[in-house]
């Protein structure tokens, strides 16, 4: 079945502990994004890639890393350095129709406990 | 700057009731694309309708209805005869041509009752 997948569903995390999220597509697509949504402010960007072994920051990239070395995995590491990490994660690839927008996937919620 | 604006942070309404979403926008630019996803409860943003902005023809999809409106910089959203399945998050959004993010709005819970 083609789509999105993130993994896990649910994840927490100790304070001072990293995380990878992550975050695998079967359509082919070369761009692929990270957002973050928090109760009461939408959707905000942290890192996208737009190829393989390229990715820029978003609005709040601070206290995450990316890795892009195949086109179909975009995991986030959410880094001890983010003070605030406790969110839900949305991936997301661009799409290429009519669309113009993005795809998203199902997403996971990051507990830190 | 661009922005994008939805005021109402929670709306309820009993089923079979119309119910209309408001979305305000910012931008300088007079190219730009205009949408609307729904976020159920499972979490996945759901594309509903995408709006180039020199089209300005309104949009019907079964229930569903947008209403673009550029002269007050708003694209509202209208649900006719709401049904509980309609109860979720909505999220108006705003992208420039050559940029690669969707500025979103804060989102508008709707809560329909049976």
């Amino acid at each position: 079945d083609g789509g999105i997948t993130q993994s896990p569903k649910y994840l927490f995390r100790k304070e001072g502990q990293n995380v990878t999220l992550s975050c695998e597509q079967n359509l082919n697509h070369d761009a692929m994004y990270w957002y973050r949504q928090d109760p009461g402010q939408g959707l905000r960007l942290i890192y996208y890639s737009q190829i393989v072994n390229d990715f820029q920051k978003g609005d709040i990239a601070e206290g995450y890393s990316v890795s892009r070395e195949k086109k179909e995995s975009f995991p986030l590491t959410v880094t001890s350095a983010q003070k605030n990490p406790t969110a839900f994660y949305l991936c997301a690839i661009k799409d290429t129709g009519f669309n113009y927008g993005y795809t998203f996937g199902s997403g996971t919620r990051l507990t830190v406990v | 700057a661009q922005k994008v604006t939805q005021a109402q942070t929670e709306i309820s309404v009993v089923e079979k009731e119309d119910v209309t979403l408001d979305c305000v926008y910012e931008t300088r630019d007079t190219t730009y694309y205009l949408f609307w996803y729904k976020q159920p409860p499972s979490g996945e943003l759901v594309f509903l309708i995408r709006r180039n902005s020199f089209d300005e023809q309104n949009e019907i999809s079964g229930r569903y209805s947008w209403n673009f409106q550029k002269s007050t910089s708003s694209f509202n959203f209208t649900i006719t005869a709401s049904q509980v399945v309609d109860s979720a998050v909505y999220f108006c959004a705003l992208r420039l041509p050559n940029t690669d993010k969707l500025i979103f709005g804060t989102g508008t819970r709707l809560q329909v009752f049976p």
